[in-house]
């Protein structure tokens, strides 16, 4: 079946670069998402890549998909204190018919100052 | 004005009680869902529904019912709740598959089963 599987735990110093990685088993995902939640908050969508695309940039993110070993990753510049929270890669799931997301454990990124 | 709504934030209750959580979406979506989130933080999709299809995922126990009143409304019952069940619950809903990308979620409602 479909799995998303994401490391648990990444720490950075405030102004470094975030690579949070991502590896995922359906090879039909047409949609990779990027999902934040913050402590006691609920799902924020970061950003999506379409499968079609190698890259996708919005302001301080970068989305890099290698479709082929199918990896994805989000890169955070200029990492900031605010954004200490945990990440969830999620990719959509066509095979119920209702396109749900599955979602990887989360990776819970702390960022020090 | 809030997208997905959800009720009760919290819902602390014994072993064995039945209880509902609410959810309402004012996005005119025709698909909505629950998710549960558990203590380490993972999420797992427990049903998807429009008003044509409920799809259940397998690996949940049937004291586990959504039902839909209208389009804009999706709610949760649980029947003699276990401690298992205490959780995070999110809401979700979605426009029509083809248009729009985003899964909107509701604020969550922790459920505690004492």
């Amino acid at each position: 079946g479909e799995d998303v599987e994401q490391s648990l735990f990444l720490s950075v110093r405030e102004g470094d670069s975030s690579v949070i990685n991502c590896t995922y088993t359906d090879s039909s995902s047409t949609y990779l998402y990027w999902y934040k939640q913050e402590p006691g908050a609920g799902l924020q969508l970061l950003t999506y890549i379409f499968s079609n695309m190698d890259m996708k940039q919005d302001q301080r993110l970068t989305v890099l998909l290698n479709k082929k070993d199918k990896h994805l990753s989000l890169r955070i510049a200029d990492t900031q204190t605010g954004d200490s929270a945990i990440y969830f890669c999620a990719e959509k799931n066509y095979g119920g018919s209702q396109g749900n997301l599955i979602f990887g454990k989360g990776t819970k990124l702390s960022v020090k100052p | 004005d809030t997208a997905v709504s959800q009720t009760p934030k919290y819902l602390v209750t014994q072993m064995g009680n039945d209880k509902s959580i609410k959810c309402e979406q004012n996005l005119g979506h025709d698909t909505m869902y629950w998710y549960k989130q558990d203590s380490k933080k993972f999420l797992k999709i427990m049903f998807s529904y429009n008003n044509k299809e409920l799809i259940i995922n397998e690996t949940v126990p049937n004291r586990f019912s959504p039902k839909s009143p209208d389009k804009a409304h999706l709610n949760l019952h649980i029947n003699s709740l276990e401690l298992g069940d205490s959780a995070v619950y999110f809401c979700a809903s979605s426009p029509p598959s083809g248009t729009s990308l985003e899964q909107f979620f509701g604020p969550g409602t922790r459920l505690t089963v004492l």
